[in-house]
């Protein structure tokens, strides 16, 4: 079983729909979750934290579920200018030390008129 | 901003040719990595570093050497260039917790 599993699409959808994405991870003592966004031909970004009680940041949500060991985002409102992948990573560590990054291998979404 | 420089963003190499990769980050931060990206296999972990001269290996260190003489600059060596060796290698630094910042990449094609 992979480190960290996500669909790998694509998703197709119309502009305002509104769409989900998960991402499985099979360490149970990962410490720390983020989700960052990576442009065609371009390198990943940072695009939001994922807290224990979920977060949110403009129309976007990040939920974790320890218990089923997921992590999951959803965007509201889907423009043009978010068709992009979106990458899940899992921090084993959750100190300031360096760790093994490991990240999925991305879910493509593209956001159609 | 954090800036995160790779050399070159397109490299051929001939099979068998010693390759340096240099990238350069102007935040101070203590950890360093090289990853190579390749299609349906996402970002795979070559090295780490969280100190200079301190290196640890990642997934798939084979083929690969690196080294880390000043805090800002973290170098990947391909000691002698394979075509399996053709990839993305994205470059990152990163303060800790996962918050990373990646260089543009560099695509490096082996012949």
């Amino acid at each position: 079983r992979k480190e960290v599993e996500q669909d790998p699409g694509p998703f197709n959808v119309p502009e305002g729909a509104t769409v989900a994405f998960n991402c499985t991870y099979s360490n149970s003592a990962s410490q720390s979750f983020f989700w960052y966004r990576q442009d065609c031909r371009k390198e990943p970004k940072l695009l939001m934290s994922v807290y224990s009680s979920g977060n949110e940041d403009g129309r976007f949500t990040a939920q974790l579920n320890r218990a089923s060991q997921y992590i999951s985002l959803l965007i509201r409102d889907s423009k043009l200018s978010d068709s992009a992948t979106y990458l899940c990573v899992v921090n084993p560590i959750n100190t300031g030390t360096a760790s093994k990054l490991t990240f999925g291998t991305g879910t493509r979404l593209q956001v159609t008129l | 901003d954090v800036k995160v420089t790779q050399s070159s963003r397109y490299l051929v190499k001939r099979t068998g040719e010693k390759v340096f990769l240099e990238c350069v980050q102007d935040m101070d931060h203590e950890n360093m990595f090289w990853y190579r990206q390749d299609p349906g296999l996402g970002l795979r972990l070559i090295y780490f570093s969280y100190d200079v001269k301190m290196k640890e290996k990642g997934d798939i260190p084979e083929g690969y050497s690196v080294s880390r003489e000043k805090k800002e600059r973290f170098s990947l060596i391909l000691e002698s260039a394979s075509t399996n060796q053709t990839s993305m290698y994205l470059c990152a630094s990163s303060l800790g917790q996962g918050k990373a910042f990646f260089g543009q990449g560099t695509r490096l094609t082996v012949v």
